[in-house]
């Protein structure tokens, strides 16, 4: 079965440093898409970012940016000059081989400290 | 905002018991996803209709079913409930059955099994 993985269960960083989250997945495709989600304490799911395998060039959403190696199936999260707003679960998700469905890591906490 | 809507919010009910949960995508997304988040733990895909028809299947119990009417809302059915079917429940849209589109997500509904 597909997996996804994130290694880091919980992370912490100081306010305004830079933090990089890790994320490893394995596909079959050669294109497929890779996203970032956050879950703040509210529980809503909240679009990162987004990354299409088939560019090369990793993604950047102002202060979020990847580290996308696509031999490596490694897909991180940096998140620069953090805020106190971006504590909150992040997960991980790459598309499943059927293309019709999202695979989830497991997510990782996020705790800033001010 | 995401532009999705769940009803209800919150539900709390028995064990045995049936309820049922709402889902209206947003506007002129024809694809609908449900997933399950257990207390501190990651999602977990069920299922997702694409304009009407079944398109995917994940770990969805026999227990549970749903379906995608006509005008595009979804409902998920959960009968014989157990107390660990106690979980947030997710509702998702996206524009088409092939992701590389964002997954929007409804603020979930709560079920709690007592």
């Amino acid at each position: 079965a597909q997996t996804v993985t994130q290694s880091q269960p919980e992370m912490s960083v100081q306010e305004a440093e830079t933090v990089t989250l890790s994320c490893t997945y394995d596909t079959s495709e050669s294109d497929y898409y890779l996203f970032w989600y956050k879950q703040p304490p509210s529980r809503q799911m909240i679009l990162v970012i987004r990354q299409e395998a088939y560019k090369q060039q990793n993604a950047t959403e102002n202060r979020f940016s990847v580290n996308f190696q696509k031999a490596a199936k490694s897909f991180s999260l940096k998140i620069s000059d953090s805020q106190l707003g971006d504590a909150a679960m992040y997960f991980c998700a790459s598309e499943g081989d059927s293309n019709y469905q999202l695979i989830w890591g497991a997510g990782t906490k996020l705790i800033i400290k001010p | 905002d995401s532009g999705v809507t769940q009803t209800p919010k919150h539900l709390i009910t028995a064990t045995g018991q049936r309820v049922t949960l709402r889902c209206s995508p947003r506007s002129g997304d024809l694809s609908v996803y449900w997933y399950q988040q257990s207390l501190d733990q990651g999602l977990q895909f069920l299922i997702q209709y694409y304009n009407g028809e079944e398109r995917a299947k994940g770990n969805i119990l026999e227990r549970f079913s749903a379906q995608q009417f006509p005008d595009l809302h979804s409902e998920l059915n959960l009968s014989s409930l157990e107390l660990g079917d106690s979980a947030l429940y997710f509702c998702a849209s996206s524009p088409r059955g092939r992701l590389g589109n964002e997954q929007f997500f409804g603020p979930g509904t709560r079920l709690t099994v007592l």
